[in-house]
This record gives C-alpha cells, sequence and structure tokens, in this order.
C-alpha cells in the first residue's frame, strides 16, 4: 500500500487565487481527516469524514474553505480565495482502529 | 483549547539516555496515541493504548496510561540520534464519532 496520498507536495499561490489539495486514502480507510499546522497555532483538525459523509467541519475556519469526499478514493479541501494567512502544511489522515495514517502534507504559501 | 498538552516543550539528551514526554488530557478517551513526526514530515503512528490498559511496549518504546490522572508517558529507551523529532500525543473521546484531538507536541533532540 503507497499510503495516504496527497497532491500537490508543495503549492505557491497569489493571493486571491483558488487552490485545491488533493488527497487519496488508504483504501479500506472508512474516515478521512484534513488538518492544518502551524507553528503558531500546531496541528488543527479542519474536517472530518466518515464514509464519505463530512461528519464535523467545525474546524473549517471560514467560507472559503471547503472539502469533499465525492468517493472513498478521493478527497479535495478548497481554498477560495486563498490569503497569506492560509499559509501552512495541510495534512491529508485517515484512519482504521489501530491509528491514523498520515499523507505527506502539502506546504502551501500564500503570497 | 487543547484536549491533550505534552510536556516539556522540548527536551534535549544525549544519545543513549532514555527520553521521558508526558501529556495530560482533559475528557475521558477511548484511547491515547502517541506520534513522531521528523521536520517536513507527517506525523508517523507509533502506539496506540487503550483507556483500559495501564502500560504497552513497542520495541524501546513504552507507554502508560494513567486514567485517574488523565495523564499518560512515553518513554523511549537507549535514544539515537534518528529519533530526533516531535513527539505528539492524540486522544480519541468516548462521547461518539471520530474526532482525535492533538497536543502540541514535545520536540525531541538526540545529540549523537
Amino acid at each position: 500500500d503507497a499510503g495516504v496520498i496527497q497532491s500537490p507536495r508543495h503549492e505557491v499561490t497569489e493571493m486571491g487565487q483558488e487552490v485545491t489539495l488533493r488527497c487519496k486514502p488508504i483504501s479500506g480507510h472508512n474516515s478521512l481527516f484534513w488538518y492544518r499546522q502551524t507553528m503558531m497555532r500546531g496541528l488543527e483538525l479542519l474536517i472530518y469524514f466518515n464514509n464519505n459523509v463530512p461528519i464535523d467541519d467545525s474546524g473549517m475556519p471560514e467560507d472559503r474553505f471547503s472539502a469533499k469526499m465525492p468517493n472513498a478514493s478521493f478527497s479535495t479541501l478548497k481554498i477560495q480565495p486563498s490569503e497569506p494567512r492560509d499559509s501552512a502544511v495541510y495534512f491529508c489522515a485517515s484512519s482504521s482502529d489501530y491509528g491514523y495514517t498520515f499523507g505527506s502534507g502539502t506546504r502551501l504559501t500564500v503570497v | 483549547s487543547q484536549q491533550g498538552e505534552e510536556d516539556p516543550q522540548a527536551l534535549s539528551i544525549q544519545e543513549g539516555e532514555n527520553a521521558t514526554m508526558n501529556c495530560s488530557y482533559k475528557t475521558s478517551i477511548n484511547n491515547l496515541q502517541w506520534y513522531r513526526q521528523n521536520s517536513g514530515r507527517g506525523l508517523v503512528h507509533l502506539i496506540l493504548i487503550r483507556s483500559n490498559e495501564r502500560e504497552k511496549h513497542s520495541g524501546r518504546l513504552r507507554v502508560t496510561l494513567d486514567t485517574s490522572k488523565k495523564s499518560s508517558s512515553l518513554l523511549i529507551t537507549a535514544s539515537r540520534a534518528a529519533d530526533t523529532a516531535s513527539y505528539f500525543c492524540a486522544t480519541d473521546g468516548n462521547t461518539g464519532g471520530f474526532k482525535t484531538i492533538f497536543g502540541a507536541g514535545t520536540r525531541l533532540f538526540v545529540k549523537a
């Protein structure tokens, strides 16, 4: 198994542009999570899905953020429009009964 | 506020020494997990301990859980330079759902 796959690994974009982050969870994992990590705030849970259904999106900072999981093998996190304060590393994780498996993250820089 | 809080925030030791990190949490849990994060990488799951367990071992790792004190410790024995990383505890609540809350982490530096 290739693990949780995120793309792109790095993204640099200008303020106001739309950014789409992608995640492919581990096959058979029923839950998928999007986290954001910054030095100031640490690791924050943004949203999680169970069986492709969004369960809790209370961590999504603003309406500019949206996430979808159209099927069990794919999820996207979209920021529109992006702002410099969105700069962070965004992690996707999927889970089994034994813990989470994280992707390598997308480092987003909004200039 | 964070459910899990680790201490110390940073720890620097010599190779071969043991490293102990602690985690405290606020609410009842189903399980507690420890993760490692190397710089610039994703978190790697190390060990999960369930609320009815008191101690668990995995290689050079030893995890304890005291639910009465709402605390856990991670002990790394005979540390190596490759153990240099940030270590996070994470808790799953027992109120249903799948939400896991991560602490702020302990940064461990092992000097060769």
